[in-house]
């Protein structure tokens, strides 16, 4: 059975500029919940998607969007980067949701903020 | 008070040993406890997860939980240096909502 997949791996973008990340479940799961991953913060919970819908949101600025997909594929997009948006971002889904499932994590997308 | 907490490390200890880390959380309601086990520059691992008190047992390593005092640890028997890794507690707070405490550095010297 195939992980989750993250796409891409490595993102180098400049001050101002927007990018979208991609992230495709383990299949037959159906929440997608997304980190980020800084040496100074840690992991950091951004928002939890099930049944396109978003169920959860951690505090990050409203910059930090997202969206599932019918097929439980999920994006999520930072609009006007900053400097200090450089951080590993993760992905994780589990089987129905996040409630009492174990989440299993893509490699991630290591976004690198010029 | 932060949600989850773990002490950073690093947490040293000899091949062979039992390495203890330990992880308290906040919310009285949390019901779903997880460890994950993160190497540098890869992405976390899930290595155990735990929903009842008392401890959960698969192979080497043992979860233990207790709710009444707010606290889940992780014994990993027998170390062995590759599992030299950052150990990240997770806890699923009511609401279904996923918080993970800082991680603990663990190294296991031959």
């Amino acid at each position: 059975k195939a992980g989750v997949t993250q796409t891409p791996r490595y993102l180098i973008k400049t001050r101002g500029q927007q990018v979208t990340l991609s992230c495709s479940p383990i299949s037959g799961h159906r929440s997608v919940s997304w980190y980020q991953q800084t040496p100074g913060q840690g992991l950091q919970f951004l928002f939890e998607y099930f049944s396109e819908t978003q169920r959860n949101k951690g505090n990050f600025p409203g910059r930090f969007s997202g969206r599932q997909f019918s097929n439980s594929r999920s994006e999520m997009n930072v609009s006007t980067l900053e400097l200090g948006d450089s951080a590993l971002y993760l992905c994780a889904s589990s089987l129905v949701d996040s409630y009492n499932q174990p989440q299993h994590f893509g490699d991630g997308t290591r976004l690198s903020i010029l | 008070q932060k949600e989850v907490e773990q002490n950073s490390g690093p947490l040293s200890v000899p091949e062979g040993a039992i390495a203890s880390l330990n992880c308290t959380y906040s919310d009285r309601g949390s019901q779903s406890f997880f460890w994950y086990r993160q190497y540098s520059g890869k992405s976390p691992e899930l290595i155990m997860f735990i929903y009842s008190n008392g401890d959960k047992e698969d192979g080497r390593f043992t979860a233990q939980l207790n709710k009444a005092s707010q606290y889940v640890s992780l014994l990993i028997r027998d170390s062995q240096p590759s599992d030299s890794a950052t150990y990240l507690c997770a806890v699923n707070l009511s609401g279904n909502d996923m918080r993970f405490g800082a991680g603990t550095r663990l190294t296991v010297k031959p």
